[in-house]
């Protein structure tokens, strides 16, 4: 598959183990903030979102914190599997007209058996 | 699979060339994202299109162009190439603007172009 980048942060777990992957993000304004999971060769797909609004979102086997007063934001991952091996990114957004998403650098976890 | 479909997978050109790629949204999004992953930049915002109306622009070259098509397909330009613009091209989709988890971005398997 393709590699999405020789220098990212990796966090190493064994199968079973809770992962929590971090993320501090940019801009004070932005409201909207998305985690995708990039799998080698593939395009980055959706996991979770949350609103500025909010503090904590709730997924199946993941949960999203955002802490807005020092800009950051956190993905964990109950009970890692090997098919979770991937790169996680954070994204970011303004909620107005034009704004888009900005991405993190992203950061590679390998799930060992 | 997203339902956003890319041409090429691969594409090796040389240094001055120009090449298109193409893609097709999910049925029924109205938008269209572009987006550049380099080794060193990561995955960086080039444009955005909107029911065949530019919308957003983000580090676009001017040798890059784009342009979305009555159907919705999508085109990227790239002109005078060089070694650096070597990277995966990934085209989004989204019903709107994105911003909702019932109006997320999807992504396509991307194009990986590489300048000899």
């Amino acid at each position: 598959g393709e590699s999405v980048g020789l220098h990212l942060p990796t966090l190493s777990v064994q199968e079973g183990d809770n992962s929590i992957i971090n993320c501090a993000y940019s801009n004070s304004a932005s409201d909207y903030f998305i985690w995708y999971k990039q799998e080698s060769g593939k395009g980055p797909q959706f996991i979770i979102d949350i609103r500025s609004n909010m503090d904590k979102r709730q997924g199946q086997r993941v949960t999203v914190l955002l802490n807005k007063t020092v800009k950051h934001l956190s993905l964990q991952i109950a009970a890692t599997q090997p098919g979770d091996s991937a790169v996680y990114f954070c994204a970011e957004s303004l909620n107005s007209g034009y704004s888009t998403l900005t991405f993190g650098k992203g950061t590679m976890l390998l799930v060992s058996p | 699979d997203s339902g956003v479909t890319q041409t090429p997978k691969h594409l090796i050109t040389a240094t001055g060339q120009r090449v298109t790629l193409r893609c097709s949204p999910r049925s029924g999004d109205l938008s269209v994202y572009w987006y550049q992953q380099s080794l060193d930049q990561g995955l960086q915002f080039l444009i955005q299109y909107y029911n065949g109306e530019e919308r957003a622009k983000g580090n676009i070259l001017e040798r890059f162009s784009a342009q979305q098509f009555p159907d919705l397909h999508s085109e990227l330009n790239l002109s005078s190439l060089e070694l650096g613009d070597s990277a995966l091209y990934f085209c989004a989709s989204s019903v709107e603007f994105g911003r909702a988890s019932t109006d997320t971005q999807y992504f396509g398997p991307g194009t990986r172009l590489t300048v000899l």
